[in-house]
């Protein structure tokens, strides 16, 4: 069975401030993780996935196999930051795409 | 704008009726996912289809069917409608089954009284 757990349904951060959006999932075997995000009157839409290891909008995510997460970071963040952060989970099956309950990130001046 | 439309927007219904939602998926993108998402939740898979055939599925009982068509169309048709299905429905598409970005509509929002 696959499972996505978001602990924190809201986190508030001041401007400048480090934020971390933590997601932790099980699976047996190798999940494909990502981080999706919906801004405020917009469409859900990819953040980044954890096989490009990139940074996307200051923000990235290690996959840590140990701890079966996948924690989102952002040294500094920003207002536009401010939104709805879903971790989700993609098995071997590629046909089934399991989501978290959501953080939502409030980033205040 | 990725492309993928739905309609409508929104809709009430009563309970025991059916209701046909329909999404367009971006051109050329075969596999097409629906999703409930309740209030405060995340999204819940429940099934996808790839050139018009379902193959996956999530918990959800025979009453939620879909249908998937040639012009990148598709529809998700609920039956016996319950107060527990009042969610916004989400579709979302994208290439072929390796293609990993899913794009995803605005959404749906039924709710059943």
């Amino acid at each position: 069975a696959q499972r996505v757990t978001q602990p924190e349904k809201l986190l508030s951060v001041f401007k400048g401030a480090p934020v971390e959006l933590k997601c932790n999932y099980s699976y047996s075997g190798s999940p494909e993780l990502f981080w999706y995000v919906q801004y405020s009157r917009q469409r859900l839409q990819l953040l980044l996935r954890h096989i490009s290891r990139e940074s996307i909008k200051g923000f990235t995510a290690d996959l840590n196999k140990g701890e079966t997460s996948f924690h989102l970071k952002k040294p500094f963040a920003q207002e536009e930051d401010s939104a709805m952060y879903y971790c989700a989970l993609r098995g071997a099956a590629g046909n089934k795409l399991t989501f978290g309950g959501g953080t939502r990130v409030l980033v205040k001046p | 704008e990725t492309g993928v439309t739905q309609s409508p927007t929104h809709l009430i219904k009563t309970r025991g009726q059916q209701v046909t939602l329909r999404c367009s998926s971006q051109s050329g993108h075969n596999t097409v996912s629906w999703y409930q998402q309740a209030l405060g939740q995340g999204p819940q898979f429940i099934f996808q289809y790839y050139r018009e055939e379902e193959n996956g599925r999530g918990n959800f009982p025979p009453r939620f069917s879909g249908l998937q068509f040639p012009n990148y169309s598709s529809e998700l048709n609920v039956n016996a409608l319950e107060l527990d299905d009042s969610a916004l429905y989400l579709c979302a598409s994208r290439q072929d089954q390796g293609g990993y970005e899913q794009y995803f509509g605005p959404g749906t929002r039924l709710t059943v009284t």
